[in-house]
């Protein structure tokens, strides 16, 4: 079943924080998050993997949390090269391997 | 070639033709996915291939969709009698290994139009 992602849309201003979840009804070994710009690849921004580890990068981190099912992705001081569609997959605990099953994404826009 | 690698980028048919579509995927990458992006749709698993193993089919929508992969390298997908439903953006992606820490590193994708 598909992750659920909230909110659907979100615009900020430059310098504005954000956060963006990721809910799943099953249970979790992973979580990947990727940003896609309009017309270009999904591109990877970082994994989650199974043990409610925080990670970053740059100004961009996340959290996990496998009890919960769920994961967070943390935007602080957006800046304009943010803007896109951020969609969260999740890959389960048992088989599948990366096989990963993606939410419907969340549309973020940075503005001036 | 640098990266992962998907022709035609775009693919105009008519309802009721077979298409096929092709992703090279980068050098070495052992696992190979297909997924499918309907317009503000989130991404769609369709098949995926690892090595020499059985590749794992159970996202195919209908039997209308196979894919092969052919010396572990070049994969192809192809969508028989086409439909109108079928349009969308192919995303071929490939990893190093389809293990959960593997990032996905994406092509470009197929945009076929089904008239």
């Amino acid at each position: 079943q598909q992750p659920v992602q909230s909110p659907q849309a979100v615009i900020l201003r430059e310098g504005e924080d954000a956060v963006i979840n990721c809910s799943s009804s099953k249970a979790l070994y992973s979580v990947h998050w990727y940003r896609q710009k309009h017309g270009e690849a999904p591109v990877f921004l970082m994994i989650l993997l199974k043990g409610g580890e925080q990670k970053g990068h740059d100004k961009i981190s996340a959290s996990f949390n496998e009890k919960k099912q769920q994961s967070s992705l943390y935007l602080t001081a957006s800046q304009l090269s943010y803007s896109g569609t951020y969609f969260c997959g999740t890959g389960p605990i048992t088989g599948g391997g990366n096989k990963l099953t993606f939410g419907t994404g969340t549309q973020l826009k940075v503005e001036l | 070639g640098a990266g992962v690698s998907q022709s035609p980028s775009n693919k105009v048919t008519e309802k009721g033709k077979d298409v096929e579509l092709r992703c090279d995927p980068i050098s070495g990458h052992t696992a190979l996915y297909w997924y499918r992006q309907s317009l503000g749709q989130g991404l769609e698993f369709l098949i995926y291939f690892q090595g020499n193993s059985a590749p794992d089919k159970s996202g195919l929508p209908s039997d209308r969709f196979s894919a092969e992969r052919t010396g572990g390298s070049v994969s192809t997908l192809t969508i028989q009698r086409t439909q109108q439903e079928d349009s969308a953006v192919y995303l071929c992606a490939s990893s190093v290994r389809s293990s959960h820490n593997e990032k996905l590193f994406f092509g470009s994708g197929t945009q076929l139009s089904v008239l």
